[in-house]
């Protein structure tokens, strides 16, 4: 499978927890994306690499919020002190460094805060 | 603040028929549109890309662009029941901005 992966695929967690989602993007792959998304709404983009270096972050990425890709390959999204606001589907995506370049997403994990 | 605005349906449209979803967006200098179909508790599946003005046909799909009007749509020929899902349009520029999507029902 060469595809996009994501793990865990479901995740419930109690509030004030802290928890940690990885993403394994396509092997050819340089750029990996992270998106959130809630019901009825479209993904929102949160931050995006290119190999190692964290190139942009949202303003919707509150300082609870911290990702990683440490040695250009694999990315992990941590969420500190989680609250119920934070119960969503968080998506990963991989795509190569040319501008426009399609985003091939993985299955997403979801995140339930009780 | 890049938008990328969606009728959010439900479009509902008789299986054979042509289902036809808009999309409009607010950066002039995007250069970069997409299509995602998206089923209930799933990821976003790429449909179609579209980077110049006109059309481009991909079986039942054909993606239309129109950069001076900043407008994207999406035709599906032959609407079947498997085609029920959310659409979204999509326009990146280093990051994906998406619209909020349009529920597409075909009614068998």
């Amino acid at each position: 499978d060469t595809g996009v992966s994501q793990n865990p695929r479901h995740k419930i967690t109690k509030r004030g927890q802290n928890v940690t989602f990885r993403c394994d993007p396509i092997s050819e792959h340089n750029r990996l994306y992270w998106y959130r998304q809630t019901l009825g709404q479209g993904p929102e983009f949160l931050t995006y690499f290119q190999n190692e270096a964290q190139l942009e972050k949202s303003r919707l990425l509150s300082d609870r919020f911290s990702a990683e890709r440490p040695k250009g390959s694999f990315s992990t999204l941590e969420i500190q002190r989680t609250e119920q606001g934070d119960s969503a589907m968080y998506l990963c995506a991989s795509s190569t460094s040319m501008r426009g370049d399609t985003q091939y997403f993985g299955p997403g994990t979801r995140l339930t805060v009780l | 603040q890049k938008e990328v605005e969606q009728n959010s349906g439900p479009l509902s449209v008789p299986e054979g028929a042509i289902a036809s979803l808009n999309c409009t967006y607010s950066d002039r200098g995007s250069q970069s549109f997409f299509w995602y179909r998206q089923y209930s508790g799933k990821s976003p599946e790429l449909i179609m890309s579209i980077y110049s003005n006109g059309d481009k046909e991909d079986g039942r799909f054909t993606a239309q662009l129109n950069k001076a009007s900043q407008y994207v749509s999406l035709l599906i020929r032959d609407s079947q029941p498997s085609d029920s899902a959310t659409y979204l349009c999509a326009v990146n520029d280093d990051k994906i901005i998406f619209g909020k999507g349009t529920r597409l029902h075909i009614l068998p």
